[in-house]
């Protein structure tokens, strides 16, 4: 069975860092691009980024960009977030989401993880 | 970016009848590279359909996507009460990956 098991959100103030982890099970890691998708209190679904299977292509929402940084290790099965210069409107689920293939341009996004909570206030 | 554009906003159904959930862009989806998902309170998104007409493993038949271009359409043929729940669509066809604003089915 595939599991993706996030973890790392927190409560954190206007202007610091925090980093997202998301560790995968039940298939061949490496063989997949991985996304990162998150969802505001009581809104609908933003993509955020997106790695392929060897980090070779990687691709961030605008609202992201220069800000956020994915990564992924295929030793450990996981996939990384790294959040700096946090703002309020960063408040959300995040959810990883494993790749339909190895690309991250063209992909539909099965399975999600069931999320990690970021707050972002003073 | 491609906007995709959802409607109606809610939709009051009774179960057994029949669900039509539309999602419209703002430009072509190439490919027909579209998506929907099912999301229940508290729980992640389900994928339901890609490739705007082809079923994830395991979703039952009664779930059913259509169209091409700028215009695309999940039915659900007759509603069960494990189906109402918010629906999005997804492109996947150009970057950014974008979702529409979802449609929530709920029951009347």
């Amino acid at each position: 069975e595939v599991q993706l098991v996030e973890s790392g959100g927190g409560l954190v103030q206007p202007g610091r860092s925090l980093r997202l982890s998301c560790a995968a099970s039940g298939f061949t890691f490496d063989d997949y691009a991985m996304h990162w998708v998150r969802q505001a209190p009581g809104k609908g679904l933003e993509w955020v980024s997106g790695i392929s299977w060897n980090s070779g292509s990687i691709g961030y929402a605008d609202s992201v960009k220069g800000r956020f940084t994915i990564s992924r290790d295929n030793a450990k099965n996981s996939l990384y977030l790294q959040m700096n210069s946090l703002r309020a409107e960063d408040t959300a689920l995040y959810y990883c989401a494993k790749g339909s293939g190895a690309v991250a341009g063209v992909n539909w996004f099965d399975p999600w993880g069931q999320g990690t909570l970021v707050t972002v206030s003073s | 970016e491609i906007v995709l554009t959802q409607s109606p906003g809610t939709l009051s159904l009774s179960p057994g009848e029949r669900a039509t959930l539309s999602c419209r862009a703002s430009q072509s989806v190439s490919s027909s590279y579209l998506a929907w998902y099912q999301q229940k309170p508290g729980q992640a998104p389900r994928l339901l359909i890609y490739g705007a007409s082809s079923r994830a493993t395991g979703i039952p038949d009664r779930f059913s996507g259509s169209g091409s271009g700028t215009d695309f359409t999940l039915t659900i043929s007759r509603l069960e009460p494990e189906d109402f729940a918010v629906y999005y669509c997804q492109q996947y066809g150009s970057s950014p990956n974008t979702f529409g604003g979802g449609t929530k089915v709920e029951i009347k």
